[in-house]
C-alpha cells in the first residue's frame, strides 16, 4: 500500500528556531507538492516540484521558506527563522507524473507545526 | 482565475439522512473537478473526481456530477453513516494546480 511519509508528524518549537519537515513521495511518483493548511486561510499551495526541478514557488514566504529535493526520494521544506503565524498542519502530496499528474495528488497525514 | 466556492458548514445529520454539500466553480477551460475528503488527524484523501461535463463520479456511496451548464460539482450521499464524519472539500484542477474550497464539516450522529 504505497503512501507518502511524512516526518515530524507534531513539531512545537519556539519562534526563531529552525524547523524542517521531511517527505518521501511515492516510488515513481515524479512531482511533489507542499501545501499548508490553516483555520483562516484553509489550504494554500507553497511549492510543486516535477521531476526534483521547482517549477512553482509562488505561494511560499521567499525570505524564511526554502522547499528542495535532494533526490527523488525525499522533498524538505524548511523554515528559518520560525515565527507564530507559521502555526499550522502542512502538507506534501505527490503525482505520477505525465497527464495523470494534474488530475490527482496523494496526500501525506501532515506534519503539525506549532511555534511558541 | 480560477476558484471554488462550497456550502458553508458545520452539517450535522442523523444516521441514514441524505447529504448533499453544494459545490460551484470558476474556471476558464475545461478543468477536473474533484471531492476530497479530510477525517479527523489525517492528511487528504480522494473521494471522487470528474474531469469532463456531464461525467458522474462515484465512491463508496457518494456520488457527483460536473454540470459545465450551471458550472457545480455537489455532492450527495443517500444514507450516511458516523463513519462519513469528516470535513469535505470540493476543488478543481487546471494545468497542475489543485483549488480547494474552504471546506465543509460534516458530523454524522447515531
Amino acid at each position: 500500500d504505497a503512501r507518502v511519509t511524512q516526518t515530524p508528524r507534531h513539531k512545537v518549537t519556539e519562534m526563531g528556531q529552525e524547523v524542517t519537515m521531511r517527505c518521501q513521495p511515492i516510488l515513481g511518483h515524479n512531482t511533489v507538492f507542499w501545501y499548508r493548511q490553516t483555520m483562516m486561510q484553509g489550504l494554500e499551495l507553497l511549492a510543486y516540484f516535477r521531476n526534483r526541478a521547482p517549477l512553482d514557488d509562488s505561494g511560499m514566504p521567499k525570505d524564511r521558506f526554502s522547499a528542495e529535493m535532494p533526490d527523488a526520494t525525499l522533498a524538505t521544506l524548511k523554515i528559518q527563522p520560525s515565527e507564530p503565524r507559521d502555526s499550522a498542519v502542512y502538507f506534501c502530496a505527490s503525482g505520477p507524473g505525465g497527464r495523470s499528474s494534474y488530475n490527482e495528488q496523494f496526500f501525506g497525514p501532515g506534519t503539525r507545526l506549532t511555534v511558541l | 482565475g480560477n476558484s471554488v466556492t462550497q456550502m458553508e458548514g458545520p452539517v450535522t445529520l442523523s444516521e441514514e439522512a441524505f447529504l448533499t454539500i453544494n459545490c460551484t466553480y470558476t474556471a476558464t477551460g475545461y478543468p477536473s473537478l474533484f471531492w476530497y475528503v479530510q477525517y479527523p488527524g489525517e492528511g487528504l484523501q480522494l473521494l471522487l473526481k470528474a474531469t469532463k461535463a456531464d461525467d458522474k463520479g462515484s465512491n463508496k456511496g457518494f456520488e457527483a456530477t460536473y454540470r459545465k451548464e450551471t458550472t457545480s460539482f455537489h455532492l450527495e450521499k443517500g444514507s450516511v453513516q458516523v463513519s462519513d464524519s469528516a470535513v469535505y472539500f470540493c476543488a478543481l484542477t487546471k494545468d497542475y494546480k489543485l483549488s480547494f474550497g474552504a471546506g465543509t464539516t460534516v458530523t454524522v450522529r447515531a
